[in-house]
């Protein structure tokens, strides 16, 4: 089966450092990635991993640990407009293709 | 930029109606992708297409079916529509799924309501 876990919400201040972990269990895995989505938008790519390690972009960094079944997302510096749900999606081989299996999302909320 | 589209933003219907949701794409993506997102749900897998006139199940094909005649452009179907299939629904297109390192673009979204 699939099962992939994150937290429901969490929050933070601007400035500061969050960490938005995802667990998985998945019939086969080929690669990690994580999307945002703001209120009422669709989702938009923020990173992919499919090899352990950090993966840095900017004030996004995304990690992997294969042996582990986790990852996470790592957001510095934030800023308000980065109040959105995160999604945590693994890759499974089907048949002749991969398809991505989705997380609930987690909502990340930033004050002032 | 890929440009992936749905024919409606919003779209009430009611039980027992046939209801046809479009979604096209412009970059010549082979994949295309029907999800429907639920508060607490999350993104679930409706069906997928990997190639013209070809379609796979999702997770959640029931009630459901899909067409797809033209690379650009695949439909998802509610042939009898039901107050449980209130919805967003979110199409999404990706270059090739054989290399599984390819992006999805998402459209964006069509809130469907049931009445």
């Amino acid at each position: 089966g699939q099962n992939i876990d994150q937290p429901t919400e969490m929050t933070a201040t601007e400035g500061a450092i969050v960490q938005i972990n995802c667990t998985y269990q998945t019939s086969g895995f080929n690669g990690l990635f994580w999307y945002q989505q703001h209120a009422g938008e669709a989702p938009t790519f923020l990173s992919y991993n499919v090899l352990d390690g950090l993966e840095e972009k900017g004030r996004f960094s995304s990690f992997l640990s294969r042996s582990k079944g986790y990852s996470y997302l790592l957001l510095k510096e934030l800023q308000m407009k980065d109040s959105a749900s995160y999604l945590c999606a693994a890759l499974r081989p089907t048949g002749g293709s991969y398809i991505p299996t989705f997380g609930r999302g987690t909502s990340l909320i930033v004050h002032p | 930029d890929v440009k992936v589209t749905q024919s409606s933003r919003y779209l009430v219907k009611r039980t027992g109606e046939k209801v046809f949701l479009e979604c096209v794409q412009d970059m010549d993506h082979e994949n295309m992708f029907w999800y429907r997102q639920d508060p607490g749900l999350g993104l679930r897998l409706i069906y997928f297409s990997y190639d013209v006139k070809m379609k796979e199940k999702g997770d959640i094909p029931e009630g459901y079916s899909v067409s797809r005649e033209k690379k650009e452009r695949f439909s998802l179907i509610l042939e009898s529509a039901s107050t449980n299939q209130t919805s967003m629904y979110l199409c999404a297109s990706s270059l090739s799924t054989s290399t599984s390192t390819d992006t999805q673009y998402f459209g964006p979204g069509t809130r469907l309501t049931v009445l």
